[in-house]
């Protein structure tokens, strides 16, 4: 059983740029949730992902949007990146509404 | 507002003894809870969930308590061993949007 996969393992943009982050599912999973982890605190939930639609989404901008594909991998983009959005961004799945998430990695973000 | 809270920073306990961590929420809507554990540079790893409708759910060493009236819930950990030395976050959801409200965290330690 494949767990969650993320890519890449770290970035660094520049204020004002564009950033695309990347995550696979678990295998079996068709749900992905995006959660925003700053230094020192837990993770907030971005959005989620259930067959391709979006299904909730926390207190971001628009300019935090994301895509759900038909193999339930994910992706973040987030534009006019600033320097708060330097965080680590973690990438969760899950079966349905079953309420266990499984993490990846995460994507190390420094906005410069 | 912070709808889940870990008061407890950090928490320090002898190899062999019982680890207790602390979490209090607000809102009386969750209808499930988690508990995580977070090693440097991994993601969060699932370790245990429970019900509204439970008060105690066991998994190994690992048993979570809820407290519906006071709004509290607790993890023990018992034995408790070095390589359970991580960061613990206690999560709370509601409804099918599987959006997970994180505590900020508590630094467990075991001490050999």
């Amino acid at each position: 059983e494949t767990g969650v996969t993320q890519s890449p393992t770290h970035l660094i943009k520049t204020r004002g740029q564009q950033v695309t982050l990347r995550c696979s599912s678990q295998s079996g999973h068709n749900t992905v949730s995006w959660y925003q982890q700053a230094l020192g605190q837990g993770p907030q939930f971005i959005f989620q992902y259930y067959r391709e639609e979006e299904n909730g989404r926390g207190n971001f901008p628009p300019r935090f949007s994301g895509l759900q594909f038909p193999n339930y991998s994910s992706e973040l983009n987030v534009n006019a990146l600033e320097l708060d959005d330097s965080a680590l961004y973690l990438c969760a799945s899950s079966w349905g509404q079953g309420p266990e998430q499984y993490f990846g990695p995460g994507t190390r973000l420094t906005v410069t | 507002d912070q709808q889940v809270k870990q008061n407890s920073p950090s928490l320090s306990v002898q190899e062999g003894r019982i680890s207790i961590l602390n979490c209090d929420y607000t809102n009386s809507m969750f209808d499930y809870f988690l508990w995580y554990k977070k090693y440097p540079a991994e993601g969060p790893t699932f370790l245990i969930s429970i019900s509204s409708i439970k008060d105690k759910n066991e998994d190994g060493r690992f048993t979570v308590f809820l407290n519906k009236s006071a709004k509290h819930l607790s993890l023990h950990i018992v034995p408790s061993q070095p390589g359970d030395s991580a960061v613990y976050f206690c999560a709370a959801g509601a409804g099918a949007t599987n959006k997970l409200i994180f505590g900020t965290g508590t630094l467990l330690a075991v001490q050999p």
